[in-house]
């Protein structure tokens, strides 16, 4: 059983390009949730979607970041025109049941501005 | 909104000792979630209390949740090499987990 399932594990971009992050949910979870973690610190929430909805988009930044997760394919974190702020572990997790049950995370994308 | 506080932010332990790592919420918590996450891995769960005084083992790891349901404690005896990450507790409410900071915890061999 597959667990939550993230690519790239590394990414690298320089200043106005654009990231895309991509989470597979484990079989069966239909909630997903994006989470950035800088270093040393906690994990901050940004959305939590379900197959083709966004249900909590309160942490995500209002410009240059957006989510989707469409009928069929992972989700997807778009990140436009990044900047070295964006740079950060960007966790995917999902759940069978909503976000007061347990998350299973995937391993992270760790992205690099340079 | 709701914010969870955990202390302490560093614990450094012998290997074999035991110690204890706390979370305290300014208001009433309907649950709360236990995680681990190792250096340089992805947060783990550990476990979820949802009663009032509930107390939940995992071999060497005790989790209680408090009467009042506004702090929870994690307890882990004889600390062993692989004990080592960083312990969150999150807290579940709307439509999100919030974290705090964590409990980083390094172990002396």
């Amino acid at each position: 059983n597959a667990g939550v399932m993230q690519n790239p594990r590394h990414l690298v971009r320089r200043r106005g390009q654009e990231a895309r992050l991509r989470c597979s949910p484990m079989k069966g979870h239909s909630h997903v949730y994006w989470y950035r973690q800088l270093p040393e610190e906690g994990l901050k929430f940004m959305v939590y979607l379900q197959k083709e909805n966004i249900i909590d988009e309160s942490g995500m930044p209002k410009e240059r970041f957006s989510a989707e997760f469409p009928k069929e394919g992972p989700s997807i974190l778009r990140i436009q025109q990044v900047v070295r702020g964006d740079s950060a572990a960007y966790f995917c997790a999902s759940s069978s049941a909503g976000p007061l049950s347990e998350q299973y995370f995937g391993p992270g994308t760790r992205l690099t501005v340079t | 909104g709701q914010q969870v506080m955990q202390i302490p932010q560093y614990q450094h332990v012998q290997e074999g000792e035991d110690f204890t790592t706390y979370c305290n919420s300014s208001t009433t918590l309907s649950n709360i979630q236990w995680y681990k996450q190792r250096p340089g891995g992805h947060p783990v769960f550990l476990i979820q209390l949802v009663k009032s005084g509930e107390v939940k083992k995992q071999k060497r790891l005790t989790f209680q949740f408090g009467e009042a349901k506004k702090n929870s404690s994690l307890h882990i005896t004889a600390t062993q090499t692989t004990d080592v990450g960083t312990y969150f507790c999150p807290i579940a409410a709307g439509n999100k987990l919030t974290f705090g900071g964590g409990t980083r915890v390094l172990v002396k061999p």
